[in-house]
């Protein structure tokens, strides 16, 4: 267990719904970031939050959106959903948002199917 | 822009034979180079962070090594429990730049 918890674990849902996924970062940790993995594009940043706000932006879709609330866990909500938005989303976190040496701890992602 | 090549992007091993993962990078100003391992349907786990060329770090039948332009993982003697996607990942000095991560490396080692 890397200390991030990431829920739901799988997700299937229709095109044009809207779908949240949730994180909770590792104790102690301020930056949460979202990544996109498909088998084609490999991890693909998607947006960083420090402390509640925003800090750094991907390319993420505008149907994307994402926050992170006072008690740090963050949630990214993707709408009007696609076919190809199918992927796996890993949610990160370290300690300053900087620059930290060991990098990131990352959930175990949460599987989006959209049929 | 920051960009990540892995090489090659599978492998397959016998248990016992020993080989190398490419990771080739280009950045304006390396912060850090960092190495992890994804096994299937988790995510990617910590392994090493590299600062500077010519820097070794080691742990257990790896090693990873760096230079002005590229980074290599040493896998020495293979067990079938090193099979797993490593991962290669850079980060900026300019400015605050999330870590960019290469496509991966799928290694399989055979019994």
């Amino acid at each position: 267990d890397s200390g991030v918890t990431q829920t739901p674990k799988h997700l299937i849902t229709a095109t044009g719904q809207r779908v949240t996924l949730r994180c909770s970062p590792r104790s102690g940790d301020l930056s949460v970031y979202w990544y996109q993995q498909s088998l084609d594009q490999g991890l693909q940043f998607l947006i960083q939050y420090y402390n509640g706000e925003e800090r750094a932006k991907g390319n993420i879709l505008e149907r994307f959106s994402a926050q992170q609330f006072p008690d740090l866990h963050s949630e990214l909500n993707l709408s009007s959903l696609e076919l190809g938005d199918s992927a796996l989303y890993f949610c990160a976190s370290s300690p300053t948002g900087q620059f930290d040496n060991y990098g990131y701890t990352f959930g175990s992602g949460t599987r989006l199917t959209v049929v | 822009e920051d960009q990540v090549t892995q090489s090659p992007e599978a492998l397959r091993l016998q248990e016992g034979e020993s080989s190398s993962l490419n990771c080739s990078y280009t950045v304006s100003g390396l912060r850090g180079l960092f190495w992890y391992r994804q096994d299937p349907g988790k995510g990617p786990e910590f392994l090493f962070t590299l600062y500077s060329a010519g820097e070794e770090k080691e742990k257990e039948r790896l090693k990873a090594t760096l230079t002005k332009k590229e980074s290599f993982l040493h896998i020495t003697a293979p067990k079938p429990e090193d099979s797993a996607t490593y991962l290669c990942a850079v980060q900026s000095s300019s400015g605050n730049t999330p870590l960019v991560f290469g496509k991966g490396t799928r290694l399989s080692v055979i019994a």
